[in-house]
């Protein structure tokens, strides 16, 4: 089956102690991409990577780092975790990440994280 | 930068009638996607239906359809024959048709479908 796979799916840490969030993709997809959903706020873009080794920061990128050492996996890094970065987090892929007619982002199921 | 509002922070309807989700962008681009997606208690993120700005006939599927009003940023989405399964956050959704692959969301309407 098809499908992005993140883990954890919960997650309750402590301020600065270090965490990562793991994503893998089975569909061979070159585009991943990494969104936190706050409420009231919507879906932002922290980084996405269109490639193996090829990463760049979205939108709110500040106190996250990512890798993509594989093509299947993207997971997100949290070096000194804060309160603010308590949210829902939700990892995504595509085959080209380009907007093709017929292109289609997969979402996984998000990890909520609370950092107390 | 590309915004996207959903004016509508929670929207109730009955069950089997209509209702229509709005959403308006700004965009100086002229090629470009818009997306609805649907967001269940579950968190999982759905596609509802997807439009794309060159093309002038509104997107379809089964009971959702759009309203896309390409002069006037407009990107609503209707429901017909609600159903409790409707029940959900929607979120209304911009990509560049070129360059950046991002995302930008709406804020989300909650919406509730009563029986």
């Amino acid at each position: 089956e098809a499908q992005v796979t993140q883990n954890p799916r919960y997650l309750i840490t402590v301020t600065g102690k270090k965490l990562t969030v793991t994503c893998s993709q089975n569909m061979n997809h070159e585009y991943m991409s990494w969104y936190r959903q706050d409420p009231g706020l919507g879906l932002r873009q922290i980084y996405y990577s269109m490639n193996v080794e090829v990463t760049d920061k979205g939108d709110v990128p500040e106190g996250y780092k990512v890798s993509r050492k594989e093509k299947r996996n993207f997971p997100l890094i949290l070096e000194s975790p804060s309160p603010n970065q308590t949210s829902l987090y939700f990892c995504a892929s595509s085959l080209l990440g380009v907007g093709t007619v017929n292109e289609k982002l997969f979402f996984g199921s998000g990890t909520q994280l609370s950092v107390l | 930068a590309q915004t996207v509002t959903q004016s509508q922070p929670e929207m109730s309807v009955q069950e089997a009638e209509t209702v229509t989700l709005s959403c308006t962008y700004d965009t100086s681009e002229s090629d470009y996607y818009l997306f609805w997606y649907k967001q269940p208690p579950s968190r999982q993120m759905i596609l509802v239906i997807r439009q794309e700005a060159y093309k002038q006939q509104n997107a379809t599927e089964n009971r959702f359809s759009v309203n896309f009003q390409k002069a006037a940023k407009s990107f609503s989405l209707k429901i017909s024959d609600s159903q409790l399964g409707d029940a959900a956050m929607y979120f209304c959704a911009y990509r560049s048709f070129l360059g950046s692959e991002k995302l930008v969301f709406g804020k989300g309407t909650k919406l509730t479908v009563n029986p």
